[in-house]
């Protein structure tokens, strides 16, 4: 079936670099989305990947997809205080449902 | 702002009550879908309509039903409200069918059973 893990919580100095992970169980998502969270807020669609692709990179965003591992990743340059949020993984499966993780919790402190 | 639009933006209800959450999906999109996030569960899929049918369907429980209408907005109704219903209900859109499409998130209807 279809699982999708990441970490909890990740905290970070601004104007370093963040690196959000997720782990799936089902490789057969056409596409890999990452969405962000703001507090009160509903989901916004930072960037996707298309499964055939191992890496994509949109401005401060870089994500890296190893399929052999399972594995996603989110990278995020230069990280500010506004970047704070919750950020979730996803794929989207046959019936166009997206499967969600569990969701990171992104702190940037000065 | 996505363009999808959700109503009420919160709800206070008590155990055992009724209640029905709508959604306006964007100008032009046909298929809508109901999402719930709870500390519980995490955000996960509950249905979703295109063009006013029944396309797919996730974890719903037999207490939650939910309707497209001929102009596309959607209502999920969700009756024998238990505490454990508490949670943020989300709605999308997107223009057809296929992951090419993006899914576009309303704000939400937060759902308070006490």
């Amino acid at each position: 079936g279809e699982d999708v893990e990441q970490s909890l919580f990740l905290s970070v100095r601004e104007g370093d670099s963040s690196v959000i992970n997720c782990t799936y169980t089902d490789s057969s998502s056409t596409y890999l989305y990452w969405y962000k969270q703001e507090p009160g807020a509903g989901l916004q669609l930072l960037t996707y990947i298309f499964s055939n692709m191992d890496m994509k990179q949109d401005q401060r965003l870089t994500v890296l997809l190893n399929k052999k591992d399972k594995h996603l990743s989110l990278r995020i340059a230069d990280t500010q205080t506004g970047d704070s949020a919750i950020y979730f993984c996803a794929g989207r499966y046959n019936t166009d449902k997206l499967i969600f993780g569990t969701g990171t919790r992104l702190q940037v402190f000065p | 702002d996505s363009g999808v639009t959700q109503t009420p933006k919160h709800l206070i209800t008590a155990t055992g009550q009724r209640v029905t959450l709508r959604c306006s999906p964007r100008s032009g999109d046909l298929s809508v879908y109901w999402y719930q996030q709870s500390l519980d569960q995490g955000l996960q899929f509950l249905i979703q309509y295109y063009n006013g049918e029944e396309r797919a369907k996730g974890n719903i429980l037999e207490r939650f039903s939910a309707q497209q209408f001929p102009d596309l907005h959607s209502e999920l109704n969700l009756s024998s409200l238990e505490l454990g219903d508490s949670a943020l209900y989300f709605c999308a859109s997107s223009v057809g069918l296929g992951a090419q499409y993006e899914q576009y998130f309303g704000p939400g209807t937060r759902l308070t059973v006490t």
